[in-house]
């Protein structure tokens, strides 16, 4: 069935770092692919997705590009902010269906 | 406030009792969704809605778990004879639209600890 898989966490980073969050999926069809964040005590709430093979989705600084020749969709962030500590999960959605599947997250922590 | 909303936010019981949650999506949302999520896991999807029709179900979802939405509003989820497996987070979200690539929004979740 598809699946998703992200890098383990922790990913601890330094305020204005590079951050690279790896994600890989497996899927028949076209799925979409999404990148949701649960900051501490908050619910999860979408960062971007993308719906198509190249399509780019970006939010608050955060990009992610639709690779379907590697199955992947890599959250990146020019420069981290202590704001940006929380769990990130890579999630799709199955090509003429409604269900998520969602990765196991990965948290990062960002240090002043 | 226009958002999702989950009740309880949280919920401690002993083995082998019901309980049961509440989701009120958006209100112009047609689809509603479960997902359970446990530490350190991504959700699970459990079950969907479109309007009041329970489309699809999840494995995980054994003969003790029911979820209605009997006018297409909102929504329950009942646990019957709870497990402490049972245990986690319980998630909603709601949806509008006609494409799987629409965005679910997600509600903050009822915290299930099963003793």
């Amino acid at each position: 069935g598809d699946s998703v898989t992200q890098m383990e966490g922790p990913v601890t980073l330094s305020e204005e770092a590079f951050l690279t969050i790896n994600c890989t999926y497996t899927a028949t069809g076209y799925p979409s692919l999404f990148w949701y964040v649960q900051y501490p005590g908050e619910g999860l709430q979408l960062l971007l997705k993308a719906t198509k093979a190249d399509d780019k989705g970006s939010n608050k600084g955060f990009e992610a590009t639709y690779r379907k020749e590697t199955t992947s969709f890599h959250l990146e962030k020019g420069s981290v902010q202590v704001s940006d500590s929380a769990v990130y999960f890579c999630a799709l959605s199955e090509a003429g269906g409604f269900k998520t599947i969602f990765g196991a997250g990965t948290r990062l922590f960002v240090k002043a | 406030d226009t958002g999702v909303s989950q009740n309880p936010r949280h919920k401690i019981t002993k083995r082998g009792q019901n309980v049961t949650f509440r989701c009120d999506p958006i209100s112009e949302h047609n689809r509603l969704y479960w997902y359970r999520q446990t530490l350190g896991q991504g959700p699970e999807f459990l079950t969907y809605f479109q309007n009041e029709a329970q489309l699809e179900k999840s494995r995980l979802l054994s003969d003790r778990f029911s979820a209605e939405r009997p006018k297409g509003s909102f929504s329950t989820l009942e646990i019957q004879r709870t497990e402490q497996g049972d245990s986690a987070m319980y998630l909603c979200a709601s949806s509008s639209g006609t494409s799987y690539q629409e965005t679910q929004y997600f509600g903050p979740g009822t915290r299930l600890l099963v003793l």
